[in-house]
């Protein structure tokens, strides 16, 4: 089935260094969601992606939708203590070309930021 | 509308016991989801309805569970003769069901421990 990797599993950055976290997989989808958790919530949508090489920004994260429709990366600009979380991508499953409702996700990027 | 809410946000259960959960989704979504995380994963999906009309299932979803949205509004998750690997938390999500853009929006959640 459709898996999706994401890279680095966790990182520990300074108040105010930028962040680089992505998500790999080895279909393409038509979709790219990305989501952040805090402890004992559900997921928020941060971004959604819907075209390949679309770049799409939601203040100060940027993500984007890779050429090859396989790969997505999100950007933190300028991190803040309130950034700490998990953040996972998920795409719909795909079939001939279509997408289905199911949402795939990665297995997350946990975010530690240090005052 | 203040979103996807979801009751009890906290369950605990003896191990053999029936729990339901309950998911309101956003008032103008049709599409309803439900997915379980465990800890340290990303959300796996369970179910989903277009509807009251429940379009499929994963493997996941035992006969021991069930799920229903009998009138194409909230959705209820019922578990019979729990068991100790059920503890999980069970997300419900919800979305206009556009077939480009599918973008589910999370409620917070049912943190279920059985004991």
């Amino acid at each position: 089935g459709q898996q999706l990797n994401q890279s680095p599993q966790s990182m520990f950055i300074q108040e105010g260094e930028d962040v680089s976290m992505n998500c790999t997989s080895s279909s393409i989808f038509n979709t790219w969601l990305w989501y952040k958790q805090d402890p004992g919530e559900g997921p928020v949508l941060l971004i959604a992606l819907y075209k390949a090489g679309e770049l799409t920004s939601n203040g100060r994260l940027t993500a984007q939708f890779g050429i090859t429709r396989k790969d997505s990366f999100l950007n933190i600009s300028a991190s803040i203590p309130s950034d700490v979380g998990i953040y996972f991508c998920a795409g719909p499953r795909v079939s001939g070309g279509t997408s289905y409702g199911k949402l795939t996700f990665g297995q997350g990027t946990i975010l530690t930021v240090h005052p | 509308d203040t979103g996807v809410s979801q009751n009890p946000r906290h369950k605990i259960t003896k191990r053999g016991q029936n729990v339901t959960f309950r998911c309101d989704p956003i008032s103008e979504h049709n599409r309803l989801y439900w997915y379980r995380q465990t800890l340290g994963q990303g959300p796996e999906f369970l179910t989903y309805f277009q509807n009251e009309a429940q379009l499929e299932k994963s493997r996941l979803l035992s006969d021991r569970f069930s799920a229903e949205r009998p009138k194409g509004s909230f959705s209820t998750l019922e578990i019979q003769r729990t068991e100790q690997g059920d503890s999980a938390m069970y997300l419900c999500a919800s979305s206009l069901g556009l077939a480009e853009h599918n973008e589910q929006f999370f409620g917070p959640g049912t943190r279920l421990t059985v004991l």
